[in-house]
Order: structure tokens, then C-alpha cells, then sequence
């Protein structure tokens, strides 16, 4: 069974553009979760998407957003990027968002985006 | 806000020593996560408990939900579980999951 996939692993943009990053989840799966590990701040939580709908979102700016398609895969939008958004987003995925119970999330490798 | 301690931070070790990483957390949780990250960032799920203990080879995590403290365990460790252990606490609150709150991490060494 294929895992979480993320793609592309590395993305390289520059002040003020848009970065797009993409997340399919394990088979089955409803929910994926985005998270950001930026260089000396740990893991964080983003976005939360569950049957297409934002369920939950951290404490990150509305220039962070995403939606979730009828295939259960994920974007990430970042809009006028910062340098300050450089770092590895990673990408969970689980069954049913835990809207019954608690559910296990899975990772996917995460992309690297590099804002010069 | 539910905050994630981990000690230690950094940990070097001989192969084949006994290693414990603790993870320390502020309220109460639906579940604890302990996550393995190599160099390059993928992520591996190591366990999740929500009580007691589990074992998986040469790893043991436990939990004890009163004190609000979880351990994870390395047998005879192997250079090859140099890596950054992650500790993240997860909430069912009846009206969902919320995201994964994490650790620092605990960036551990195995020499040969």
C-alpha cells in the first residue's frame, strides 16, 4: 500500500510569489494535515482538511491556505511568500479526521521550499 | 495551550547502550505520538498511545496519563538510530481532532 505522497520534494522561489505544494494521502484516508518545521522552530501546526472542508487551523497568517478535492488529496498555498517561509512542510493524512475517534496520522517526506 | 517538554535535548551514546528520551506534556491528551525524523526530514511514526506500553522490536514507549509523562526506550541501540525523536500530543475534543501539538525533539547519536 502506498504511503503519503508530497510532491515536489524541493521548490525554490523568491519574495512575493506564490508556492503551491501538493499532498495525496494513503488510500482511504479522509483527513491530511499540514505542518511546518521551520530551521530552529520545530514542527507546527497548519491546516487540518476533512472531507473537503477546513476543519482547524493554527496560529499562521490567511496567506496560508489550501483546500482538500474530492480525491482526498491536498494544496498548500502560500501566497506572497516571505523569506521567513522557508522550511520543510510536511503533510499527515488519517482516517476520518478523528471526527469519531482518534485516529493515527501518517507523514508523508515533505517538500522543502526555499523563499531567496 | 498544551505545551510538549522533551529531555534531553541532545544525546550521545555508545552502540549498544540503553537509551530513554522523556517527554513531559501540560494538559490532558487523546493520544501520544512518537515520531522518528532522519536527516533529509521524512517522518516515520513510531507509536501512538493513548495508555500503557508498547513494544516493537528493539523500541518501547510508555505512558502514564496521571503523571502526564511518556518515555520512549532503545535496546542495544545501533548507529543506525542516529536520528531527531519527536514527541507530539494529540486532542480528540468531541468535535474533532486538532492538529498535533510537538516536541523539540531530541537529537540522539550512536557511536560505534
Amino acid at each position: 500500500e502506498a504511503g503519503v505522497t508530497q510532491s515536489p520534494t524541493h521548490l525554490i522561489k523568491t519574495r512575493g510569489q506564490q508556492a503551491t505544494l501538493r499532498c495525496s494521502p494513503i488510500s482511504g484516508h479522509t483527513s491530511v494535515y499540514w505542518y511546518q518545521q521551520a530551521l530552529g522552530l520545530g514542527l507546527q501546526f497548519l491546516l487540518w482538511y476533512d472531507e473537503g472542508e477546513e476543519r482547524n487551523r493554527g496560529n499562521f497568517p490567511p496567506r496560508f491556505s489550501g483546500r482538500q478535492f474530492p480525491n482526498y488529496s491536498s494544496e498548500l498555498n502560500v501566497n506572497a511568500l516571505e523569506l521567513e517561509d522557508s522550511a520543510l512542510y510536511l503533510c499527515a493524512s488519517s482516517l476520518n479526521g478523528g471526527l469519531s475517534s482518534y485516529n493515527e496520522q501518517f507523514f508523508g517526506p515533505g517538500t522543502r521550499l526555499t523563499v531567496l | 495551550k498544551n505545551e510538549v517538554e522533551q529531555s534531553p535535548q541532545n544525546l550521545t551514546a555508545q552502540e549498544g547502550e540503553f537509551i530513554t528520551i522523556n517527554c513531559s506534556y501540560s494538559v490532558g491528551i487523546s493520544a501520544l505520538h512518537w515520531l522518528q525524523q532522519h536527516p533529509g526530514g521524512g517522518i516515520v511514526s513510531l507509536f501512538m498511545l493513548s495508555s500503557g506500553k508498547k513494544k516493537h522490536g528493539r523500541l518501547i514507549a510508555t505512558i502514564n496519563i496521571q503523571e502526564k509523562h511518556s518515555s520512549l526506550h532503545i535496546t542495544a541501540s545501533h548507529p543506525r538510530d542516529s536520528a531527531v525523536y519527536i514527541c507530539a500530543v494529540g486532542l480528540y475534543s468531541g468535535g474533532g481532532a486538532d492538529g498535533l501539538t510537538f516536541g523539540k525533539g531530541t537529537h540522539l547519536i550512536i557511536q560505534p
